[in-house]
């Protein structure tokens, strides 16, 4: 299994209060991702990173903040939580070789009351 | 835009039923690639296989079976033979290259059950 961890695996949170979510990796891949699954959408892309540093944002970005300060770690921060972004979160990494597929963290189920 | 639409929300089937999943996409992009993910009732997300546009060979591992037609922008998926545990949500999703970021936009999903 590819070495990508996420945390906190569940949380409940209430409206308003600042989230965290860590997603951690040992593979040393360059390129990192939050998706967001909800029922009728599959996954959406939040925002993706090409290295430290280096971020951008994806489909579904308003509200999410992302931070990449080392290659092993990338934070997806909701300044303010609403109950519109509880769902459930996946980081995903892959390399930039040809040969190789994106691995997905177990995901963390973020409920907002 | 690019787009994956999987317009099966629901099926059901019998075990040892054939079942095939299907899988249209939309991109305007020469160079692109096509997965499928299993996701089983734990929640992860397994790969099952990955397919450049340049390569539009079938591909058979085991019970399962990918066609892949760009003339229809098609790349289905059959079970053959299937099982209960191939209960799942599965995900059909389209990427750009790994070198140009390698982002993925996913279909709805299918939801298969297999009863015994």
């Amino acid at each position: 299994d590819a070495g990508i961890t996420q945390s906190p695996r569940h949380k409940v949170t209430e409206t308003g209060t600042p989230v965290t979510l860590r997603c951690h990796q040992t593979e040393n891949h360059r390129y990192m991702y939050w998706y967001r699954q909800d029922p009728g959408h599959g996954l959406r892309l939040i925002h993706y990173s090409y290295g430290v540093k280096d971020t951008d944002k994806g489909e579904v970005s308003d509200g999410y903040s992302v931070s990449r300060s080392k290659t092993e770690d990338f934070l997806l921060t909701l300044e303010s939580a609403t109950s519109s972004q509880t769902s459930v979160y996946f980081c995903a990494i892959s390399s930039n070789r040809e040969s190789t597929e994106a691995f997905f963290g177990q995901g963390t189920r973020l409920t907002v009351v | 835009a690019q787009k994956v639409t999987q317009a099966q929300t629901e099926i059901s089937v019998v075990e040892k039923e054939d079942v095939t999943l299907d899988c249209v996409y939309e991109t305007r992009d020469t160079t692109y690639y096509l997965f499928w993910y299993k996701q089983p009732p734990s929640g992860e997300l397994v790969f099952l296989i990955r397919r450049n546009s340049f390569d539009e060979q079938n591909e058979i591992s085991g019970r399962y079976s990918w066609n892949f037609q760009k003339s229809t922008s098609s790349f289905n998926f059959t079970i053959t033979a299937s099982q209960v545990v191939d209960s799942a949500v599965y995900f059909c999703a389209l990427s750009e290259p790994p070198n140009q970021g390698g982002k993925l936009i996913f279909g709805q999903g299918t939801e298969l059950s297999v009863k015994p």
